[in-house]
């Protein structure tokens, strides 16, 4: 157990629906991260967060959109839902900007 | 872009057998490369390597980097059935608004067999 959580465990949900994905870093981690694993992209990083911060953005869509609250739990925002989208969706924390990440147990998305 | 490539994408051994795995690696500003492994759930951290010729080790399993040629291996002896996972590797970017970033690869797929 990382330390890290993530809920719900599995989400099925309809194109074009909206659904939000939570994370909570491990105890005194300042940075998140939000990964997509797909069958064919493999893991992919979408966007990083530290101290309530947009830091980094890798290959997001438009679609997407995430947050770091004051407490430091994040949030990951998927609209306009496509088949595409179904993925494995981990988060994963840091203590500061560029040490060890820690993965949580992911969210199963399944769009039908 | 970064760019993490593995190989081979599966590989099939018996119990007791030697296996290496490799990751080549492009990155405009490099931090580190990181060995992962992934079983059913998240990935789980084997090795964070930084520098060149220096081998991490831990129980059987052992890494090295080579940062002229931009490769790293992963090295598990004496393989068991538990080591049956996905092994994936990546870069961290150090580079501006990046830093921290991983790129990761596609991943070896290992299987164990007894």
């Amino acid at each position: 157990d990382s330390g890290v959580t993530q809920t719900p465990k599995h989400l099925i949900t309809a194109t074009g629906q909206r659904v939000t994905l939570r994370c909570s870093p491990r105890s005194g981690d300042l940075s998140v991260y939000w990964y997509q694993q797909s069958l064919d992209q493999g893991l992919q990083f979408l966007i990083q967060y530290y101290n309530g911060e947009e830091r980094a953005k890798g290959n997001i869509l438009e679609r997407f959109s995430a947050q770091q609250f004051p407490d430091l739990h994040s949030e990951l925002n998927l609209s306009s839902l496509e088949l595409g989208d179904s993925a494995l969706y981990f988060c994963a924390s840091s203590a500061s900007l560029a040490n060890q990440q820690f993965f949580g147990p992911g969210t199963r998305l399944t769009v039908l | 872009e970064d760019k993490v490539v593995q190989s081979p994408l599966s590989l099939v051994v018996h119990e007791g057998d030697t296996v290496t795995l490799n990751c080549s690696y492009e990155v405009t500003n490099f931090r580190s490369l990181l060995w992962y492994k992934q079983e059913k759930k998240a990935p789980t951290f084997l090795f964070m390597l930084t520098s060149s010729g220096i081998e991490k080790k831990s129980g059987r399993l052992s890494s090295i980097l080579d940062k002229k040629e931009l490769f790293s291996i992963l090295n598990i002896t004496a393989t068991q059935t538990g080591d049956s996972a996905v092994y994936l590797c990546a870069v961290e970017d150090a580079g501006g608004t990046s830093y921290g970033k991983l790129t990761f690869g596609q991943g070896t797929i290992l299987t164990v067999h007894p």
